[in-house]
């Protein structure tokens, strides 16, 4: 079965270190994938998404991600954390063959401490 | 100047009644969705239609009936409602496959 896997629930991090939400998937065939962040009591908002290209895409807000395409992983990262990134981030993944359908992740809760 | 607008925000209502959840959205998109996420966070996919025909139509009970008068609105149409539909809805919208959702802000619906 195709999956994505966000495999830690939360992540805690010192504002000013830098960051890292991790997301695996298992589809068939080369996946489009996508981040996106959710706010408290907010609808989510599209972050950033990799179709094909260079490996390393930016996104909003300074948030980037790495495709590897070996470790079937995206990765989202960010320099330098602020407390106004906490925030629950969402991986999504979209087989090539899938009819509009995403494959989403479990969420990863972050906790920018200050 | 709202993209993607839900109506209502908040809804409580008791068990067995029947109630509709609005979605509009101003931005030419082609595709609308239906998603319902839980207590928990996690998202489920429920309906999607393209320029106003069904093309995602997950296991949910028949309760649930979504309607699309045009490819600016999807409408959730939910019939005997029970307490396990408590959950927040989020309408999106979407230009295409390789393009990402802008989402609603959500419709908390709670049945008492």
């Amino acid at each position: 079965a195709q999956s994505v896997a966000q495999p830690e629930d939360q992540v805690n991090v010192a504002e000013g270190n830098p960051l890292t939400v991790k997301c695996t998937y298992s589809v068939s065939g080369n996946p489009y994938l996508f981040w996106y962040v959710q706010y408290p009591n907010r609808g989510l908002q599209f972050l950033l998404k990799y179709i094909t290209g260079d490996n390393l895409v930016k996104g909003s807000y300074g948030f980037e991600a790495e495709f590897n395409k070996s470790q079937t992983s995206f990765h989202l990262k960010k320099p330098s954390a602020l407390v106004s990134d906490s925030a629950l981030y969402f991986c999504a993944v979209r087989p090539m063959d899938s009819n509009y359908q995403l494959i989403w992740g479990a969420g990863t809760k972050l906790i920018i401490k200050p | 100047d709202t993209a993607v607008s839900q109506t209502p925000k908040y809804l409580v209502t008791q068990m067995g009644n029947d109630k509709s959840i609005k979605c509009e959205q101003n931005l030419g998109h082609d595709t609308m969705y239906w998603y319902k996420q839980d207590s928990k966070k996690f998202l489920k996919i429920m309906f999607s239609y393209n320029n106003k025909e069904l093309i995602i139509n997950e296991t949910v009970p028949n309760r649930f009936s979504p309607k699309s008068p045009d490819k600016a609105h999807l409408n959730l149409h939910i019939n005997s409602l029970e307490l396990g539909d408590s959950a927040v809805y989020f309408c999106a919208s979407s230009q295409g496959k390789n393009y990402g959702y802008t989402f609603g802000s959500g419709t908390r619906l709670t049945v008492v």
